[in-house]
């Protein structure tokens, strides 16, 4: 089945700098790759997601890359603001969705 | 508001209790889902429905004991939990199911979650 190891565990930035959040997946079939973001005490969202016909999705502040090769996703963060601070999830879309551990941004202004 | 809401948000029990979480959405979704978080762990699916029909059951002990009695209703039977299950409860919809063999993505929308401490 697919597994998704996501890293860093936590990401400290200054408010203004890029943070970026990686993760691999094991299940070369799958083919959605979204992400989440849970603040503090909140329901997950979606925030972006990126299917395995594309590279790269952009929106806004926040992007995905997606290299199917060797199996690894990137969410990009330009301009952080305190807002950011988060826990974000990278899931991939094998024959189930399996979710990474997550990652605890804090954004310090 | 996303349309997905959990009851009760909070429960504690003891490890003789039966107790039941209820989710409810709106959307006009197919599939939804339970899903444990619990503290430094991935979101751990638990069970999955599809059009009312159990599609998954992910290795859950039998002290959870799902319900879907309708594509609009979720229930997560409890009884005789352990400390250990003592977590944040996740429910989550979507208009079609996510994964399966037709690997299909969509985007699914979270209800706030029942925090469960179980004594």
């Amino acid at each position: 089945g697919e597994n998704v190891e996501q890293h860093p565990s936590t990401l400290s930035v200054q408010e203004g700098d890029s943070a970026v959040i990686k993760c691999t997946y094991s299940d070369s079939a799958s083919n959605y790759f979204p992400w989440y973001k849970q603040e503090l005490g909140k329901r997950p969202q979606l925030i972006i997601d990126i299917r395995s016909n594309v590279g790269e999705k952009k929106d806004q502040r926040i992007a995905v890359t997606l290299n199917k090769t060797a199996k690894h996703f990137s969410l990009h963060i330009t301009e952080t603001q305190p807002e950011d601070s988060a826990v974000y999830f990278c899931a991939a879309n094998g024959n189930k969705l399996v979710f990474g551990a997550g990652t605890i941004l804090r954004v310090k202004s | 508001e996303t349309g997905v809401t959990q009851t009760p948000r909070h429960l504690v029990m003891g490890m003789t209790n039966k107790k039941s979480l209820k989710c409810e959405q709106h959307l006009g979704h197919n599939a939804m889902y339970w899903y444990k978080q619990s503290a430094k762990k991935p979101l751990e699916l638990m069970f999955v429905y599809n059009f009312k029909e159990q599609t998954e059951n992910n290795s859950v002990p039998s002290r959870f004991s799902p319900e879907c009695p309708n594509s609009s209703h979720l229930f997560l039977h409890l009884h005789t939990l352990q400390p250990e299950d003592s977590a944040l409860y996740l429910c989550a919809s979507s208009l079609s199911l996510a994964g399966g063999w037709r690997r299909t993505g969509g985007e699914l929308f979270f209800g706030e979650g029942s925090r469960l401490t179980v004594l």
